[in-house]
């Protein structure tokens, strides 16, 4: 099955700055890759996601990248605010013939003040 | 819409007890998901259904726990009887087209 890693496990960011979060797949076969955020007592709220056929996706202040050859993705966060601190996870699947996500550990980011 | 409704959203409960959750997924959506978050072990996959057709059940953890989705508007996780070990927040999610929306979630904590 799908194995996502995901790196940093936790990120403290100064507000303003930019934070970058790294993930890795195995199965050559994904082809979705959304990332969640969670907030405390909230369940993971779907922030932006990118297919395979695109290699970057960008929506104000979040941008996801996507390296099928290396079979890794990045979300990038640029002028961080304190509303930003959360739990950020990265999934992969492949629809049509598996919609099941594989979920990497996630990565706690603060953003100080 | 209002988005994935789950109730309740937390539930206090005595070991050996019946518990129920509940799950009402996004209208239109045709796949619904059953998830399980704990600190230990982060968030698992339980089950999830097609067409109101239970698909992949491999991630139940014992035959104490069973789910139904009886019609696309409702679906429910079952377990019976209730241990310690079952406390953790359960998350329904449901999907049109490989995007998964995820409900607030239960709370669930066994005494």
């Amino acid at each position: 099955g799908e194995n996502v890693e995901q790196h940093p496990s936790t990120l403290s960011v100064q507000e303003g700055d930019s934070a970058v979060i790294k993930c890795t797949y195995s199965d050559s076969a994904s082809n979705y890759f959304p990332w969640y955020k969670q907030e405390l007592g909230k369940g993971p709220q779907l922030i932006i996601d990118i297919r395979s056929n695109v290699g970057e996706k960008k929506d104000q202040r979040i941008a996801v990248t996507l390296n099928k050859t290396a079979k890794h993705f990045s979300l990038h966060i640029t002028e961080t605010q304190p509303e930003d601190s959360a739990v950020y996870f990265c999934a992969a699947s492949s629809p049509p013939n598996d919609y099941k996500l594989s979920f990497g550990a996630g990565t706690t980011v603060t953003v100080r003040a | 819409d209002a988005g994935v409704i789950q109730s309740p959203r937390h539930e206090v409960t005595e070991m050996g007890q019946e518990v129920t959750l509940r799950c009402k997924p996004i209208s239109g959506h045709d796949y619904l998901f059953w998830y399980r978050q704990t600190m230990m072990r982060g968030l698992e996959l339980l089950i999830y259904f097609n067409n109101n057709v239970p698909i992949d059940d491999s991630g139940m953890p014992e035959d104490r726990f069973s789910a139904k989705m009886p019609n696309a508007s409702f679906s429910t996780l079952k377990i019976q009887p209730s241990e310690p070990r079952d406390s953790a927040v359960y998350f329904c999610a449901s999907s049109l087209d490989g995007e998964q929306y995820f409900g607030p979630g239960t709370r669930l904590t066994v005494t």
